[in-house]
C-alpha cells in the first residue's frame, strides 16, 4: 500500500494522558500536514513539517500539542495531558512538494476519543 | 473567520441527473482549488482541482468551474450515481514558499438515490 499511512486507527485517553498518532507519508513524499476535524465540521490545518523541520505550524494549539518528522520514521502528533476538547479525528497529509498545486494526499486519520 | 464556505450542508440528487456543489471563498490570494471526497471513517480522497488562471477543469463525470470576480467555485458530477453519496470539501491554498496549507470548507453531504 503506498498510500499515506496513520495508525492507530482509533485511539481512548483519559483527561490528563498523553496521546501520540503516527503518520508515514506516501512513497517518495517528504511534506507532511496535520489536520484536525471536530464533529460535523472541515478540516483545519494544525502544522506542516518537512524532515526534521517544522515549516508552519499557525493551526497548533500554544500548549500540549507538538508535532516531529525524524530523519527516519513516521511523523508524531503528540498530544499531552489531554482533555475533552482534544476529541476529534486527525487527519495527515503528504505532498511530493510545497509548491501550491500539487494535491495532498490523506490518510484515513486517527479517531481520538477522550475519556 | 470562514474563508472558505459551502453553504448548502447536504444535497439530495436522482441517480443520472447533475450533483452540483457549491463553494465560496473570501480569501483573494487563494490560487489553487481542490475538492475532495470523504466516505465514513475514511481519509478526504483528492478529486479534482483547478488553479485561479482557469475557469474551468474537466475530467470524466466530474467538473470545476471557477468564477474569480464572484469567487466562487462549484463542482459538477454528471451523471451522478449511488457510489458518489459521500460528503464533498472544497479547499484552497495560497502561493507560499512555506507549504500549501489547505483552508477548508464546512462539506456538503451530498446523497443520491437509486
Amino acid at each position: 500500500n503506498a498510500g499515506v499511512m496513520q495508525n492507530p486507527r482509533h485511539l481512548v485517553r483519559r483527561r490528563g494522558q498523553e496521546a501520540r498518532l503516527r503518520c508515514s507519508p506516501m512513497k517518495g513524499h517528504s511534506h507532511v500536514y496535520w489536520y484536525r476535524q471536530l464533529p460535523e465540521e472541515g478540516l483545519k490545518f494544525m502544522v506542516y513539517l518537512q524532515k526534521e523541520n517544522i515549516i508552519d505550524e499557525s493551526g497548533m494549539p500554544k500548549e500540549r500539542f507538538s508535532a516531529e518528522f525524524p530523519k527516519e520514521g513516521p511523523s508524531i502528533l503528540r498530544i499531552q495531558q489531554v482533555v475533552r476538547g482534544d476529541s476529534a479525528a486527525y487527519f495527515c497529509a503528504s505532498s511530493k512538494t510545497e509548491i501550491s498545486n500539487q494535491p495532498q494526499h490523506f490518510g484515513d486519520g486517527t479517531r481520538l476519543s477522550i475519556l | 473567520d470562514q474563508q472558505v464556505k459551502q453553504n448548502s450542508p447536504s444535497l439530495s440528487v436522482q441517480e443520472g441527473r447533475i450533483s452540483i456543489l457549491n463553494c465560496d471563498y473570501t480569501n483573494s490570494m487563494f490560487d489553487y482549488f481542490l475538492w475532495y471526497k470523504k466516505y465514513p471513517a475514511e481519509g478526504p480522497t483528492f478529486l479534482i482541482s483547478i488553479s485561479s488562471i482557469k475557469d474551468k477543469n474537466e475530467d470524466g463525470r466530474f467538473t470545476v468551474f471557477l468564477n474569480k470576480s464572484a469567487k466562487h467555485l462549484s463542482l459538477h458530477i454528471v451523471p451522478s450515481q449511488p457510489g458518489d453519496s459521500a460528503v464533498y470539501f472544497c479547499a484552497a491554498s495560497t502561493p507560499n514558499n512555506a507549504g500549501n496549507m489547505l483552508t477548508f470548507g464546512g462539506g456538503t453531504r451530498l446523497m443520491v438515490k437509486p
